[in-house]
């Protein structure tokens, strides 16, 4: 069972390259998620797509943008990356946006910028 | 941050019950308590979820009092690859940000 998948899993960039960090889920999940996990803390919540066609900023948007490309894919982008961006990167889909759908998390990208 | 409490570590022997308690005193009532787990560099893994009512699923039973101020996750039968840091999370039911504590970091020891 796939699930949801993150590409790439590592990359290392320059100060000022882009990327976008691309992740898919098989499960029909209507919701998807983008979080970022520094050391000795905990997720925060980036942007998410509560539905297909629908995208909203989280906790921590500056420096990032999203397109929800389709039900099944949820893709993030650095347009000019900075070494505060220097993270582990998980998406994550839910069948909606409400607290009794559990989300599901994909294994990661591990970002380094410098 | 987190509005609920962990242990910060725990041992468990393998093959015996692992017991996870947290607290959630400020808990509301259309809140649920979440449980997940991370294993080291892996992503966050869902393992249960209840309201009101004790669950059970294939990992884990989930045990909440009465007056819903704690609870207590439930690995029946512990292995090594069980050892991960768990996290207790409320969540409203119109949704809403996950927010990882601290967590407890469970070993399970041979």
């Amino acid at each position: 069972n796939a699930g949801v998948t993150q590409t790439p899993k590592f990359q290392v960039l320059k100060t000022g390259q882009s990327m976008t960090l691309q992740c898919a889920q098989d499960m029909n999940h209507n919701s998807m998620y983008w979080y970022r996990q520094d050391p000795g803390m905990g997720l925060r919540l980036i942007y998410y797509s509560a539905s297909e066609g629908t995208t909203d900023k989280g906790e921590v948007p500056n420096g990032y943008n999203v397109s929800r490309l389709n039900k099944r894919e949820f893709s993030l982008r650095l347009e000019s990356a900075a070494p505060s961006q220097t993270s582990v990167y998980f998406c994550a889909s839910s069948d909606g946006p409400r607290g009794n759908q559990p989300q599901h998390f994909g294994d990661g990208t591990r970002l380094s910028i410098l | 941050d987190a509005k609920t409490t962990q242990p910060t570590s725990m041992d468990c022997a393998e093959g015996r019950a692992a017991n996870l308690p947290c607290n959630h005193s400020t808990i509301s009532g259309n809140e649920y308590v979440y449980w997940y787990r991370q294993i080291h560099s892996q992503g966050p893994q869902y393992i249960i979820h209840g309201l009101k009512n004790n669950e059970t699923n294939e990992m884990a039973s989930l045990i909440i009092t009465e007056d819903r101020k704690s609870s207590t996750l439930i690995l029946p039968h512990a292995t090594l690859r069980d050892t991960a840091v768990y996290y207790c999370i409320e969540i409203s039911n119109q949704g809403g940000k996950l927010i990882f504590g601290q967590g407890t970091e469970l070993s399970v020891k041979p």
